[in-house]
């Protein structure tokens, strides 16, 4: 069985500059979720995609937006990035909507 | 405001000794609880949930949580810590309300001396 991946682990960006990272889910798994990890906190929900739709957003700015794809797999997309951006971005699947989070190793993302 | 929040930021405890980590939450419409660990340079993982049912809620490594409904309160025990078991812990809710909407607390740091 084949566990969450994330790609890529690492990259660096500059202000202003568009991000965008993928995650392919647990294999089975109709839901995927992203979280904003920053150094020494929690991890911050950004959005949830069930089957192919969002059906939860946490308090962050439409440049946040994302994609579930017909394979479950799904993308963060980040406009006009700016310095705070920095953080390790986390992907989880899950099976249903109120079952456990699998989650990804994370991408860590510097914005300079 | 949902919220949760864990009120030790650490937590250094000696080898087999009993620990307690802290959560609460704050809520107005039903939650689902979890506690997940994030061992050093690794991902988080499950430790355990509360969906409905028995407020004692068993899971792995030993360790168990209570659901107190009246105090919004959602702990996490363990009888006898060994090395093994420091890591970051964080405890979440999954807030449903039409939408899904998690939140997790900032973290609890275990460090379990010898």
């Amino acid at each position: 069985e084949t566990g969450v991946t994330q790609s890529p682990t690492h990259l660096i960006k500059t202000r202003g500059q568009q991000v965008t990272l993928r995650c392919s889910s647990q294999s089975g798994h109709n839901t995927v979720s992203w979280y904003q990890q920053a150094l020494g906190q929690g991890p911050q929900f950004i959005f949830q995609y069930y089957r192919e739709e969002e059906n939860g957003r946490g308090n962050f700015p439409p440049r946040f937006s994302g994609l579930q794809f017909p394979n479950y797999s799904s993308e963060l997309n980040v406009n006009a990035l700016e310095l705070d951006d920095s953080a390790l971005y986390l992907c989880a699947s899950s099976l249903e909507l109120t079952g456990e989070l699998f989650f990804g190793e994370g991408s860590r993302l510097t914005v300079l | 405001a949902q919220s949760v929040t864990q009120l030790d930021s650490q937590v250094p405890v000696f080898e087999e000794a009993p620990v307690e980590l802290r959560c609460n939450y704050s809520s107005s419409v039903s939650v689902y609880l979890f506690w997940y660990v994030q061992y050093p340079n690794q991902g988080l993982q499950l430790l355990l949930k509360y969906l409905s049912g028995s407020t004692l809620v068993k899971g792995i490594n030993g360790f168990e949580a209570e659901f107190n409904k009246s105090q919004t309160s959602f702990h996490l025990r363990k009888p006898s810590v060994h090395i093994s078991d420091t890591a970051e812990y964080f405890c979440a809710v999954i807030l449903t309300s039409g939408t899904y909407k998690y939140i997790f607390g900032t973290g609890t740091r275990l460090k379990v001396l010898a």
